[in-house]
């Protein structure tokens, strides 16, 4: 099983700031790897797939980086609507594996 | 876009059964894998099983496997989890999800919640 690893656990972000979340791979996923915001009481979003390719509807401020086992999420000015819970999720091998969690609170 | 409407959770001692449906909105629902997602209360996200498009292919995470089963009906637009000897831990809300690019799941029903307890 691959396993995902995220950090930080709690990332404080001030609104207007840049925010860089992390998630490594326990072997390589090469591109297959997918970022998804929740907020609470809501499923999750899919905002980024293949690292770097925005969904449907995402705005640019969100952007993907990495290949491999390191990849980035990074949100280039935090709006208030942009705090919740980022995860990771690998789909280059079963079982497909998702990260622990990211939660970007207000600073 | 699709839209994913999830149900049949609800109360189930331990060693119960429950099965879960997912209804979809569009008639392209036979082109797409899909999956079941679960999240534990305060908790974060763990795959359950996928089902590929023409359900001929199917796949669990140990946890579940040899007692939950994925099947859909394409006919109804209509994605199925049948849970089996339900256990404590297998309390949570369970979503299912449309994969879009490969296995990144684009469209997410609301959730139903399974609480397995005595």
């Amino acid at each position: 099983e691959i396993v995902m690893t995220q950090s930080p656990a709690t990332l404080s972000v001030s609104p207007g700031e840049r925010a860089t979340l992390s998630c490594r791979a326990s072997q390589s996923v090469s591109t297959n790897l997918a970022w998804y915001q929740q907020k609470p009481g809501q499923a999750p979003r899919l905002l980024i797939y293949g690292a770097s390719t925005r969904a449907t509807g995402i705005p640019a401020r969100f952007s993907g980086s990495g290949s491999g086992t390191e990849f980035t999420l990074t949100i280039s000015s935090l709006q208030s609507e942009d705090f919740a819970v980022y995860y990771c999720q690998q789909y280059n091998d079963w079982p497909l594996t998702f990260g622990q969690g990211t939660k970007v609170e207000i600073k | 876009e699709m839209q994913l409407v999830g149900s049949g959770g609800g109360l189930v001692q331990p060693g119960g059964s429950l099965r879960l449906s997912c209804a979809a909105s569009r008639s392209t629902f036979s082109s797409y894998d899909m999956s079941w997602v679960r999240q534990a209360p305060g908790k974060g996200l763990e795959w359950v099983s996928t089902i590929s498009g023409d359900g001929d292919s199917t796949y669990y995470a140990d946890s579940v496997r040899g007692r939950f089963t994925i099947s859909r009906d394409n006919s109804k637009n209509t994605l199925y989890l049948q849970m089996n000897s339900l256990r404590v831990e297998d309390t949570a809300i369970y979503y299912c999800a449309k994969h879009a690019y490969r296995g990144a799941m684009g469209v997410w029903g609301q959730g139903t919640t399974v609480t397995a307890s005595s």
